[in-house]
């Protein structure tokens, strides 16, 4: 599985935005951008995911470089509630049912 | 919201003993997976399944562990003789299709192993 990178914590106050990065220079063509997070003491949630274009949805937007080898995920306004562990997952698109491989993440710390 | 149910929420069992993790995914999901998460470590696959299948599985998954769809809706892992390691948070997911689409999981079942 191509690796990704991604710092392992990150600080942000309440109400202000929220850029998460991270660097997968090895992506391979087939390999699609996914973004999970894990709140304290629950299991993995799904966050957004994409291919080649930028993609919005109601919990945050994804940036991808254009040559792919980097993505930002964004939160607008960073709640308490969005303090968690985001992962930065690459998932081959071609096996049937391909897995997702889990590295240490970023927390995200978010204060008053 | 369709949710992925897991059951038990907590497991307590002696060493040895066999135990079954239930998981029920999303009626029209086709993909099921398991993981683990070890207390204060990775999330780690266990085994993908995949028109009454296993498609992959990691080097975790060895004899002691087996999947079932026994009823068409509920997904169940089965360890045969627990081990102290086996103790961990148990990740049921489910999606509908490859990775054009998003996973989604359950809420875990904590196996404590004693």
């Amino acid at each position: 599985d191509a690796k990704t990178t991604q710092p392992n914590s990150m600080e942000s106050n309440e109400e202000e935005p929220v850029h998460l990065p991270c660097n997968h220079s090895t992506i391979s063509g087939t390999d699609y951008i996914h973004w999970y997070r894990q709140l304290p003491s629950q299991g993995p949630e799904y966050v957004i995911h994409g291919l080649t274009s930028n993609v919005n949805n109601r919990m945050a937007s994804l940036a991808i470089a254009e040559d792919r080898k980097s993505s930002t995920l964004i939160l607008h306004r960073a709640t308490l509630r969005d303090a968690a562990v985001y992962y930065c997952i690459l998932r081959d698109n071609t096996g049937t049912a391909s897995k997702l491989t889990f590295g240490t993440g970023t927390r995200l710390q978010v204060t008053l | 919201e369709p949710e992925v149910t897991q059951t038990p929420s907590h497991q307590v069992t002696q060493m040895g003993q066999e135990v079954i993790l239930r998981c029920v995914p999303i009626s029209n999901h086709l993909y099921f997976y398991w993981y683990r998460q070890i207390l204060g470590q990775k999330v780690e696959f266990l085994v993908s399944f995949y028109n009454n299948e296993i498609s992959e599985k990691s080097e975790i998954f060895d004899d002691q562990f087996s999947v079932e769809r026994p009823d068409g809706s509920n997904f169940t892992l089965k360890i045969r003789s627990t081990k102290l390691e086996d103790s961990a948070m148990y990740f049921c997911a489910s999606s509908e299709g490859g990775s054009r689409y998003g996973y989604t999981f359950g809420s875990g079942t904590r196996l404590t192993v004693v």
